[in-house]
């Protein structure tokens, strides 16, 4: 079935520095890539999203990047802030509209 | 316009009983997924329903668990019979489809005691 691998699990980054988290997907009809930002005890919200036919998107300090060939898509946030500190999840929708969530990273941002 | 709305936020079971857990979605949103969710893991997908449809219930144990979407109403994910392993976090999406964004619930969480 459809699946969805996410790297790390646990990323330490030092405020100012940037983090990368990384995620693949099995079903090459995906057309849909959300990220998702979960504090503790809190509901997931979305911070970014891609299209198939787009390859990268930015807003502000997040940017998600996408490669099709290799089922791959990444989420890149720069100039870390506290603030920023929570459990990232990854997801894609296949052609049926099913999403899959990734596992999730939980990213620290040290002082 | 109010965001999705579940019911119970807590709900305590002791093993054996039933659990229902409601969800109703954001205004105009016509499709509703639910997730489970673990205790420092990720949000294992469920079931997806459109209004009197299920259209994917391949993350649904096939025993004692069901969902419904009725006509009026909110969606009710059921759960039979409950063991202690049920315990976790329930939450609710519905999805724009123009976007594709989902937009979750506060979820509920089952305690099995």
């Amino acid at each position: 079935g459809e699946n969805v691998e996410q790297h790390p699990s646990t990323l330490s980054v030092q405020e100012g520095d940037s983090a990368v988290i990384k995620c693949t997907y099995s079903d090459s009809a995906s057309n849909y890539f959300p990220w998702y930002k979960q504090e503790l005890g809190k509901r997931p919200q979305l911070i970014i999203d891609i299209r198939s036919n787009v390859g990268e998107k930015k807003d502000q300090r997040i940017a998600v990047t996408l490669n099709k060939t290799a089922k791959h898509f990444s989420l890149h946030i720069t100039e870390t802030q506290p603030e920023d500190s929570a459990v990232y999840f990854c997801a894609s929708m296949n052609r049926d509209d099913k999403i899959i969530f990734g596992k999730g990273t939980r990213l620290h941002i040290l002082p | 316009n109010a965001g999705v709305m579940q019911n119970p936020r807590h709900l305590v079971r002791r093993r054996g009983q039933e659990a229902r857990l409601r969800c109703s979605p954001m205004k105009g949103h016509s499709h509703v997924y639910w997730y489970r969710q673990l205790p420092e893991e990720g949000l294992k997908f469920m079931v997806y329903l459109q209004k009197e449809n299920i259209i994917d219930e391949s993350g649904m144990p096939k025993e004692r668990f069901s969902a419904e979407f009725p006509k009026e109403g909110p969606s009710i994910l059921r759960i039979q019979q409950v063991v202690r392993g049920d315990s976790a976090a329930y939450f609710c999406a519905s999805r724009n489809r123009d976007t594709g964004e989902l937009f979750f619930g506060e979820g509920s969480r089952l305690t099995v005691l």
